[in-house]
């Protein structure tokens, strides 16, 4: 099955770029996710991208995807202490219509 | 609007009991999701419902868990001779099961504690 690794921590300075990445191992993904989790809270779909693309923004959010090596990316600028929480890459195959999620990446902003 | 709602938040049990966990979806989503989250790791799969019907449970770990969706609406997670390993929080969403991309809708999540 489906493999989705994440690193687990990531610390960064108020108003710095992150770079949350993501790699997986099945070729015939399709949907790729990335969901934002925080403390108490349901996972919340934050951004999406289809395998036919390479990139995709929105507004802070920038989603990478090199099919190649298999491997995702989020980043986010100009990040924010609310921004501080658990994400989580999630990857579909072949209309499976279900995810299987890494283990969470927890960032943390400081000022 | 609503979103997902689950009861209860926390559950407390004995080894052995039974325990039932339920999840009211985002009324019009034909998809519903069981997922069980262990401290530190993402949602792990349990069972995909379409409808009234499990399209996949595939991921329920052993014949101690069952879930039903009588109606296609509310569902509930069954767990019979709850066991410590089933401590977890477990999650439900719901999506809509149309469009090419599924987003799903996360409920807060039920806290299960097996003594």
């Amino acid at each position: 099955g489906e493999d989705v690794e994440q690193s687990l921590f990531l610390s960064v300075r108020e108003g710095d770029s992150s770079v949350i990445n993501c790699t997986y191992t099945d070729s015939s993904s399709t949907y790729l996710y990335w969901y934002k989790q925080e403390p108490g809270a349901g996972l919340q779909l934050l951004t999406y991208i289809f395998s036919n693309m390479d990139m995709k923004q929105d507004q802070r959010l920038t989603v990478l995807l090199n099919k190649k090596d298999k491997h995702l990316s989020l980043r986010i600028a100009d990040t924010q202490t609310g921004d501080s929480a658990i994400y989580f890459c999630a990857v579909e195959s072949g209309g499976s219509y279900i995810p299987t999620f890494g283990r969470g990446t927890s960032l943390i902003v400081h000022p | 609007g609503a979103g997902v709602s689950q009861t209860p938040s926390n559950k407390v049990t004995e080894k052995g009991k039974y325990v039932e966990l339920r999840c009211d979806p985002i009324s019009g989503h034909t998809a519903l999701y069981w997922y069980r989250q262990s401290l530190g790791q993402g949602p792990e799969f349990l069972i995909y419902f379409q409808g009234t019907g499990a399209a996949d449970d595939s991921g329920l770990p052993n014949d101690r868990f069952f879930a039903v969706r009588p109606e296609g609406s509310v569902s509930t997670l069954k767990i019979q001779r709850t066991e410590r390993g089933d401590s977890a929080v477990y999650l439900c969403a719901s999506s809509s099961g149309q469009g090419g991309y599924n987003e799903q809708f996360f409920g807060p999540g039920t806290r299960l504690t097996v003594l």
